[in-house]
């Protein structure tokens, strides 16, 4: 069975503080994906990113990074300078492909990180 | 780019109506949609896969006869909570899958019974 824990429930910073959102996931299988959403209020996920477990490297984009760690199974969020428009619920996912390879299938989503910046 | 609307977007029902939401996908043709509920400031929970043309295939614990799910099309698919009860009450996510692998959330339905 394949599971995702967020072991953060909520964080709280202040604005240009720098936060790391923790991801730590359970799967039995070799080829996999790992996704982090973003839910603003409104309630509409945002996707952020997808990574496949053949690539480790870690990726930047903009005040955004993550890192990629098989040997620990953890695929962590970073967001550098952190701003109010960052305040949301983020989560880490996991899927291992859907039927025929073109696609991702379930996804098993974390229990989500509450993330809040204040002014 | 592809877009995928829920109608509607709230809804507010009585205990005992059947309540039904549509998800479409406006730009691409979705192969395999997921149904999630989201309980407050709770996780994503799989309700149900559907493949276009195919039953549902339910996860365990999702009762089949009270959330009924049609995806007669590559463009439609419905969910709908029969006899909805307080308990029902929860905010419902479409994700479209395509062919390809392209996937795309619903923007939600938030669902009150009274």
């Amino acid at each position: 069975a394949q599971k995702v824990t967020q072991a953060q429930t909520e964080i709280s910073v202040v604005e240009k503080e720098d936060v790391t959102l923790d991801c730590v996931y359970e799967t039995r299988d070799t080829t996999y994906y790992l996704f982090w959403y973003k839910q603003p209020p409104s309630g509409e996920l945002v996707f952020l990113i997808r990574r496949n477990s053949f690539d480790e490297q870690n990726e930047i984009s903009g005040r955004y990074s993550w890192n990629f760690q098989k040997s620990t199974s953890s695929f962590n969020f970073t967001i550098t300078a952190s701003q109010v428009v960052d305040s949301a619920v983020y989560f880490c996912a996991l899927s291992s492909g859907g039927a025929g390879g073109t696609s991702y299938g379930k996804l098993t989503f974390g229990q989500g990180t509450i993330l809040t910046v204040h002014p | 780019g592809a877009v995928v609307s829920q109608h509607p977007s709230r809804v507010i029902c009585k205990s005992g109506t059947s309540v039904k939401i549509e998800c479409r996908s406006l730009d691409f043709q979705a192969t395999t949609m997921f149904w999630y509920r989201q309980f407050p400031k709770k996780s994503l929970m799989l309700m149900a896969t559907s493949n276009e043309g195919s039953k549902a295939t339910y996860e365990q614990g999702v009762e089949k006869d009270k959330f009924l799910i049609n995806h007669a099309s590559l463009t439609l698919s419905t969910l709908t909570v029969t006899s909805a009860h307080p308990e029902d009450s929860s905010f419902y996510i479409c994700r479209s899958e395509g062919s390809m692998g392209e996937q795309f959330f619903g923007p939600g339905t938030r669902l009150t019974v009274l």
